[in-house]
């Protein structure tokens, strides 16, 4: 099982701000990574697959980049709706398995 | 557009079956992975598995030996069954489409998401 490890686990911004999140896989998996937003009481949001394609009606401000085993989720120009929960997910082989996930706070 | 939608039990007792099934409407089952995903209150998300819509299916490891993932073309829906459960399996779980790359090559994430039903383990 590949393990996915997130950091920092959360973080203080505020709106305006550039903040970036960063994804380790325990091993290679090339570039299969998705990214998801998730505010409490919803369900995830899709966002990037492939590491860094946009998923249809994400606004460009979230980049994805990275391969291999490391990955990053950068958000820029930090919107009031972006305060949110980040998780990575891995999609190189089963079981699929998330990132602890990202935090995003407002300082 | 597609919406899923997860219906079952809000409370199974310790050792029973947890059974939820997800009805997807605006589109067709078919063509397309389909997946189960849990998250226990205050932590993070966790993958239970897939179908594809031929019936295929992923499982994961540490939930194998209780879980049975479902597909019923003919009603547009596909359910998830859990067997003799503890407090551990206290979740929101969520049913979620899966993209794919073409004809059930290569899934790549969870596109579409339902809003998600609160299961409690509870004597």
């Amino acid at each position: 099982e590949i393990q996915m490890t997130q950091s920092p686990s959360s973080v203080s911004a505020s709106v305006g701000d550039r903040v970036t999140i960063t994804c380790r896989a325990s091993q290679g998996i090339i570039n299969w990574l998705a990214w998801y937003q998730q505010t409490p009481g919803k369900a995830p949001k899709f966002l990037i697959y492939a590491a860094s394609a946009l998923q249809s009606g994400v606004p460009s401000r979230f980049r994805g980049s990275g391969s291999g085993t490391d990955f990053t989720l950068t958000i820029s120009n930090l919107q009031p709706e972006d305060f949110a929960t980040y998780y990575c997910q891995q999609a190189h082989s089963f079981p699929w398995t998330f990132g602890q996930g990202t935090k995003v706070e407002v300082k | 557009q597609v919406q899923l939608q997860e219906s079952g039990p809000g409370l199974v007792k310790p050792s029973e079956t947890l059974s939820l099934t997800c009805i997807v409407s605006g589109g067709s089952i078919n063509n397309y992975y389909w997946g189960w995903i849990r998250q226990p209150p205050g932590k993070g998300l966790e993958w239970i598995g897939n179908i594809y819509y031929s019936g295929g299916t992923n499982y994961n490891p540490s939930l194998k030996s209780r879980v049975t993932i479902s597909v019923d073309t003919s009603k547009n829906q596909f359910s998830l069954r859990l067997n003799s459960v503890t407090a551990a399996d206290t979740a929101v779980y969520y049913c979620a489409r899966i993209r794919d790359y073409g004809s059930g090559s290569y899934p790549y994430g969870m596109d579409v998401w339902g809003q998600g039903t609160t299961v409690t383990v509870s004597s």
